[in-house]
């Protein structure tokens, strides 16, 4: 169990265009989803919190206008980046935090976002 | 504010062999979760152990042990029998129970497991 996907897993846009990730956990309900940005070779940077039904938390620096986050069920967020521009290009990875065991996080294989 | 240091950036170790991964947190809080996760090179990211702060019992994981020293702040990993497969990149997460189950964390260790 705890099973959670991604889609797409790489993408590749033109500037300006806009690019939707889907955050899906697959065998269990999740009310709280992350999303996290990795660039390559460091760690995690929480991006934002997102709660079923209700807006999305971000962190500080993290525009909300640019990188928007639905929360439309207990098993499906997405995050739609705006405008992509060329330092938009990163790892995206959602994760999804199950009732049992409590407070752990369990991750999707994240999305390639390349932006030209 | 939480901070997880892990002041290895890299690591090898020789198959079958045992090494230990370091990491350091720091943190006012009381009720907190501590987790090492593995980022292979697919770069899905896996959890390997979870400890509760509560819990004076090191978690346990098959090949996979933690020495959690509560009072000086140190969560470290242990690997036994090392396997090729476990050649990736290691972070280090601290949880606030009581803050949103946000993860802070440290910036990873790379792992290389030479036959």
């Amino acid at each position: 169990g705890a099973v959670v996907s991604q889609h797409p897993s790489r993408v590749i846009c033109k500037s300006g265009t806009s690019v939707k990730i889907e955050c899906r956990s697959l065998d269990f309900q999740a009310t709280t989803m992350f999303w996290y940005r990795q660039f390559p070779k460091q760690s995690l940077m929480l991006m934002a919190t997102s709660n079923e039904g209700s807006k999305a938390t971000y962190e500080q620096g993290v525009e909300k206008d640019k990188f928007l986050i639905n929360h439309a069920s207990l098993t499906l967020s997405t995050l739609t980046v705006t405008s992509a521009h060329p330092e938009d290009s990163s790892f995206y990875i959602c994760s999804a935090k199950r009732l049992a065991p409590p407070d752990t996080q369990y991750f999707g294989p994240g999305t390639r976002l390349t932006v030209l | 504010a939480q901070t997880v240091t892990q002041s290895q950036p890299e690591m090898s170790v020789q198959e079958a062999e045992t090494v230990t991964l370091s990491c350091t947190y720091d943190t006012s809080e009381s009720n907190y979760y501590l987790f090492w996760y593995k980022q292979p090179p697919s770069r899905q990211m896996i959890l390997v152990i979870r400890q509760e702060a509560y819990k004076q019992q090191n978690a346990t994981e098959n090949r996979f042990s933690v020495n959690f020293q509560k009072a000086a702040k140190s969560f470290s990993l242990k690997i036994s029998d090392s396997q090729l497969g476990d050649t990736a990149m290691y972070f280090c997460a601290f949880m606030n129970a009581n803050a949103g189950n946000m993860l802070t964390f440290g910036g990873g260790t790379r792992l290389m497991v030479k036959p």
